[in-house]
């Protein structure tokens, strides 16, 4: 069975800064996607940034990118030049890819607030 | 587009009564997933649908609670009698395909089911 794990259960950090999340995750799996989304307040969840096991290179979306080390099981987030739009709860979250069935599994969620 | 709609947003029952939650997925979206997060704990799959088919039911928790995807539409979880511990909140989501990674999941507000 695969878990998710992150051991941050509330963060904060002030405007314009630069904040990690952290992410661990097991699995006997080869081959994964491995996500980070995002709920602000009393809105629905959204996709922040998603990357596939296989792919060495770690992805970017503007201000967020993550730090990928699967021999470590890691997969951290960094948001760059924080803005108070970043406050949300952040979930990881992990699926084999296996098609046709794909379900993820969430770690617990980070709060994050964004301090003006 | 509509995203996904969940209702109610809130619900309060006793226990032993019956409730019954809506999701009306972003329309042409054949995967209708199911989630359901108990405060403070990770975000749990409960079941997916490919179209009206049930296509993994294996998050179910047990037998009380009854998901339904008639027509290939909007589906709706029952939760027949309720207890304390299925207080938490529900998450519709719905994507175009299977692959979660080539079609990222479209999440509703959630549904706050409350059991007293």
């Amino acid at each position: 069975a695969q878990t998710v794990t992150q051991s941050q259960p509330e963060m904060s950090v002030q405007e314009a800064e630069t904040v990690t999340l952290s992410c661990t995750y097991d699995t006997s799996e080869s081959n994964y996607y491995l996500f980070w989304y995002k709920q602000p307040p009393s809105r629905q969840m959204i996709l922040v940034i998603r990357q596939e096991a296989y792919k060495q290179q770690n992805a970017t979306e503007n201000r967020f990118s993550v730090n990928f080390q699967k021999a470590a099981k890691s997969f951290s987030l960094k948001i760059s030049d924080s803005q108070l739009g970043d406050t949300a709860m952040y979930f990881c979250a992990f699926t084999p890819s296996n098609f046709g069935n794909e379900k993820l599994t969430f770690g617990t969620g980070t709060r994050l607030t964004i301090i003006p | 587009e509509a995203g996904v709609t969940q209702f109610p947003s809130h619900s309060v029952i006793e226990k032993g009564q019956t409730v019954t939650l809506r999701c009306d997925p972003i329309s042409g979206h054949d995967n209708l997933y199911w989630y359901r997060r108990v405060m403070g704990k990770e975000i749990k799959f409960l079941l997916h649908f490919v179209k009206e088919s049930k296509q993994d039911e294996s998050g179910m928790p047990n037998n009380r609670f009854l998901a339904e995807r008639t027509g290939g539409t909007y589906s709706t979880l029952k939760v027949q009698p309720a207890e304390l511990e299925d207080s938490g909140v529900y998450f519709c989501a719905s994507s175009q395909e299977s692959s979660s990674y080539n079609s990222p999941l479209h999440f509703g507000n959630g549904t706050r089911l409350t059991v007293t």
